[in-house]
């Protein structure tokens, strides 16, 4: 079957940098997305990678190694808004959208 | 209006009753869906609707009932639901159906919860 695995929750500091993980064992690959959804509101698209190494976007960078299946999310210099949880989503060889059950972040001061 | 749209944002709703959600697109986009999100599960794929088409039912119950009357306009009909259908219920749009880096734009969703 196909799964998106990432942690079910982080804490960091304000200031501080996290990187989320993810990993995904799909059928075929076609790209991977990262979203940001705050409480009550919708999923935002935050980066998407296809090919290998890291993608950077001001404060949020994303990787990508799809030989070991694996991504990270990296948010640096954390401010209490980004307290919200990360869905990371891969679309397989129908491009279909896989998602995983999503990381919440808990910033605080 | 700008983005993706949904009313109502709750609803409550005994077993007995019949309600609709409503979604509407304001991106020009081809293909629409519902997605069901339950806490600390991933999110559901329900119905995708290409070009006012269902292309896809998840194997999703009866009770639910989609209708996509023009591709800026989605609606999700509800019937005998049951408790365990209570969720946040998402719409969501992209240009077209397929292809790499298709991104999907949601809206802010309707907090279902069924007594």
């Amino acid at each position: 079957g196909q799964n998106i695995d990432q942690p079910t929750e982080m804490t960091a500091t304000e200031g501080a940098i996290v990187q989320i993980n993810c990993t995904y064992q799909t059928s075929g690959f076609n790209g991977l997305f990262w979203y940001q959804q705050h409480a009550g509101e919708a999923p935002t698209f935050l980066s998407y990678n296809v090919l290998d190494g890291l993608e950077e976007k001001g404060r949020f960078s994303s990787f990508l190694s799809r030989s070991k299946g694996y991504s990270y999310l990296l948010l640096k210099e954390l401010q209490m808004k980004d307290s919200a949880s990360y869905l990371c989503a891969v679309l397989d060889s129908n491009y279909q959208l896989i998602w995983g059950a999503g990381t919440k972040l808990i910033i605080k001061p | 209006e700008t983005g993706v749209t949904q009313t109502p944002r709750h609803l409550v709703m005994g077993m007995t009753n019949k309600k609709s959600l409503k979604c509407e697109q304001h991106l020009g986009h081809n293909a629409m869906y519902w997605y069901k999100q339950s806490a600390k599960k991933p999110l559901e794929l329900m119905f995708v609707y290409s070009l006012e088409e269902r292309v896809e039912n998840n194997s999703v119950p009866s009770r639910f009932s989609p209708e996509c009357p023009n591709s800026s306009h989605l609606f999700l009909h509800l019937h005998t639901l049951q408790p365990e259908d209570s969720a946040l219920y998402l719409c969501a749009s992209s240009q077209r159906l397929a292809g790499a880096y298709n991104e999907q734009f949601f809206g802010p969703g309707t907090r279902l919860t069924v007594l």
